[in-house]
């Protein structure tokens, strides 16, 4: 059974860097073409895709914010972790880990989402 | 890369059938055959619905079907429910090897 849990601030101040971990179980990041991604919605408003990491470390970013972005894996822990910089106010928003099977392009299994505010 | 054209709300009574679009463009819902669907109940995380733009996933109601035409894909409800009430979102893979995700409908049932 997969499954996925985000963790990390729920509350972080304008210009400061986020850092958000997946932690997951029922499946391996070593094994061939499977991947781990993040996608965000603001409140009230739609999802918006930010990156995905792959078994062999190949690294996917929205182009609009790639500049700000870095994700990482820790295979040994089974955990995979997001860095966001220079964080705004419209940034704000649940963020969601989900999971990509291997030579899939959708994602079949999603984390509950944790909220992140950013508020001075 | 602009998020995929969704109406913003579709409603209908129960027993009948709705139908949701999501128009994309050449780099991505026309390019290729990897558009989904996802619903996402309130305060809940989505579940995909459909996949390479017909297929269903293990225990997904077959109420639920895909179809694409040109630029434009197509979410169809038969059969139309009272737990079917909810947001539903589009996603197409692009020419950029990433993902764009459609401005999501609200669904409603009357």
């Amino acid at each position: 059974q997969i499954t996925l849990k985000e963790s990390g601030p729920t509350l972080v101040k304008p210009t400061q860097t986020l850092t958000l971990t997946c932690s997951f179980s029922g499946f391996s990041l070593t094994t061939g073409g499977v991947g781990v991604g993040w996608i965000r919605q603001p409140p009230g408003k739609a999802l918006e895709w930010l990156a995905l990491i792959y078994n062999d470390d190949d690294k996917r970013y929205s182009l609009s914010l790639k500049n700000r972005l870095t994700i990482t894996k820790d295979t040994s822990k089974n955990q995979v972790v997001l860095t966001m910089t220079n964080m705004d106010p419209v940034d704000t928003a649940t963020y969601f880990c989900v999971h990509q099977e291997w030579n899939q392009l959708q994602f079949d299994y999603w984390g509950q989402g944790t909220l992140v505010t950013v508020s001075s | 890369q602009s998020a995929l054209t969704q109406p913003a709300s579709v409603s209908g009574s129960p027993g009948q059938s709705i139908t949701i679009s999501c128009t994309g463009t050449s780099s991505d819902v026309s390019e290729y055959n990897y558009v989904s669907w996802y619903q996402q109940h309130p305060g809940k995380a989505p579940k995909l619905l459909i996949y390479d733009v017909t297929d269903r996933p293990s225990g997904v109601s077959n109420r639920f079907s895909g179809s694409k035409s040109g630029n434009t894909a197509s979410l169809t409800i038969s059969g139309l429910q009272a737990e079917d009430e909810a947001d539903y979102y589009c996603s197409s893979y692009t020419s950029s090897s990433t993902y764009v995700f459609g401005t999501g409908t609200k669904v409603t049932v009357l």
